[in-house]
């Protein structure tokens, strides 16, 4: 089946440190993976989808076909990317697969 | 261009009562989906369509309703509301559920509901 594995629940870094949130997907073939982000109560927002290889708000993520993963990274993290981010992959004849998130915080 | 518009945005319901969340699109997307968020559980998918008179089931179905007669609108129906469907709902649209890569899922803001 296919799945999307978020291993951190919470991830907490102290402001100007590096973050890396990680996602892992199980199953063969060429998934589309997308990161989403959560503010406080809000809408799921689209980060960054892995076709693109862009960088929003200094985020990146690279898709690692050997490891299966998508991490999302960022060099020097700031106060407002505090927020819920959530991994999904899409397989094509499937609706996205949503990994169960990871919440970061970012401590001044 | 409103997205992806959800009403209402909070609901109290007693154990057993009955009703309908809302979702609207006006981006002429064909596929509408609809999730819960629970602490600790993620996003998981309900029902979801991939056009008008096109709807599947998700991964946690039972309790609810959906039905689509126009490209616009998704709703979803509790049938008998019961505490375990205390959650968070969001709605969800796309072009297409099979050629997403571009564009992703637009969400809504999502319905916040309490059974009692």
């Amino acid at each position: 089946a296919q799945r999307v594995t978020q291993p951190e629940k919470l991830l907490s870094v102290f402001k100007g440190a590096p973050v890396e949130l990680k996602c892992n997907y199980s199953y063969s073939g060429s998934p589309e993976l997308f990161w989403y982000v959560q503010y406080s109560r809000q809408r799921l927002q689209l980060l960054l989808r892995h076709i693109s290889r862009e960088s929003i708000k200094g985020f990146t993520a690279d898709l690692n076909k050997g490891e299966t993963s998508f991490h999302l990274k960022k060099p020097f993290a700031q106060e407002e990317d505090s927020a819920m981010y959530y991994c999904a992959g899409g397989w094509g004849n499937t609706p996205l697969v949503f990994g169960k998130g990871t919440r970061l915080s970012v401590i001044a | 261009n409103a997205g992806v518009t959800q009403t209402p945005k909070f609901q109290v319901l007693k154990t057993g009562q009955s009703m309908t969340l809302q979702c609207a699109q006006d981006m002429n997307h064909e596929y509408m989906s609809w999730y819960r968020q629970d602490p600790g559980m993620g996003l998981r998918l309900i029902h979801y369509s991939v056009g008008a008179g096109i709807t599947d089931q998700g991964e946690v179905p039972n309790g609810y309703n959906v039905s689509r007669s126009t490209t616009e609108d998704f709703p979803l129906r509790l049938l008998s509301a019961a505490p375990s469907q205390t959650s968070v709902y969001f709605c969800a649209s796309s072009y297409s559920m099979n050629r997403v890569a571009n564009y992703g899922y637009t969400f809504g803001s999502g319905t916040r509901l309490t059974v009692v």
